[in-house]
């Protein structure tokens, strides 16, 4: 079965200190994108950064860098440098191929981790 | 650049009426998906338009439909709702199906009593 599973409900974090939030997948098929998405309280999506599978190098934007291991199939998310407009839920999903031609927007998402920074 | 909008923000509805939420994608934006979060079941794909054709649909029942227009405005309807309808909609856009960034709007908050 394709799945996203994000373990971790709620995170803490102190304002300037780093913070990874754990994604692991599950799908057998062999060419597949990994997201990750911030919704903060005003409710739209906002993309952060994208992983291939066939990507060799780890993706980064910016402050966000996705640690990407196949073998385990986890698509980690590390926030560099908190900051507190970083308090937002955050969502891990999964593009695959579908099985008809051009079914390929289906996207299979995790339940999302709440990420909370202090100052 | 305006963003992707959707109208209305807010919807209360009673069982078994029906409801139709709107989306205006980017402009110059033609592909255009719909999502159903709920907390419980998270993020759920409930269709793809692109060139007013529907190019993929999730796995939910017929009284789900949408459809897109020759400006690539997007409207999907919920017939004969029902209480486990109550969800925040989301509708995104991209260029092309495929695009590997798709920009959301702020949603639509649907509660059904």
């Amino acid at each position: 079965a394709q799945k996203i599973t994000q373990t971790q409900p709620g995170m803490f974090v102190q304002e300037k200190e780093a913070v990874t939030l754990d994604c692991t997948y599950d799908t057998s098929d062999q060419s597949y994108g990994l997201f990750w998405y911030k919704q903060p309280s005003s409710g739209e999506m906002i993309f952060l950064i994208y992983q291939g599978s066939y990507d060799e190098q780890n993706a980064t934007e910016g402050r966000y860098s996705l640690n990407f291991q196949k073998a385990r199939k986890s698509a980690n998310l590390v926030i560099s440098a908190s900051q507190l407009g970083d308090s937002a839920m955050y969502f891990c999903a999964m593009r695959v191929s579908g099985e008809a031609a051009g079914n390929n927007r289906k996207l299979i998402w995790g339940l999302g981790t709440s990420l909370a920074v202090n100052p | 650049k305006a963003g992707v909008t959707q109208t209305p923000r807010y919807l209360i509805k009673t069982r078994g009426q029906q409801v139709t939420l709107s989306c205006s994608p980017i402009s110059g934006h033609r592909s255009v998906s719909w999502y159903q979060q709920t907390p419980g079941q998270g993020l759920q794909f409930l269709f793809e338009y692109f060139s007013e054709t529907q190019r993929n649909k999730g796995n939910f029942p017929g009284r789900f439909s949408g459809r897109q227009f020759s400006n690539s405005r997007s409207e999907m309807n919920v017939s004969t709702l029902e209480l486990g309808d109550s969800a925040l909609y989301l509708c995104a856009s991209s260029l092309i199906p495929g695009d590997n960034e798709q920009f959301f709007g702020p949603g639509t908050r649907l509660t059904v009593l």
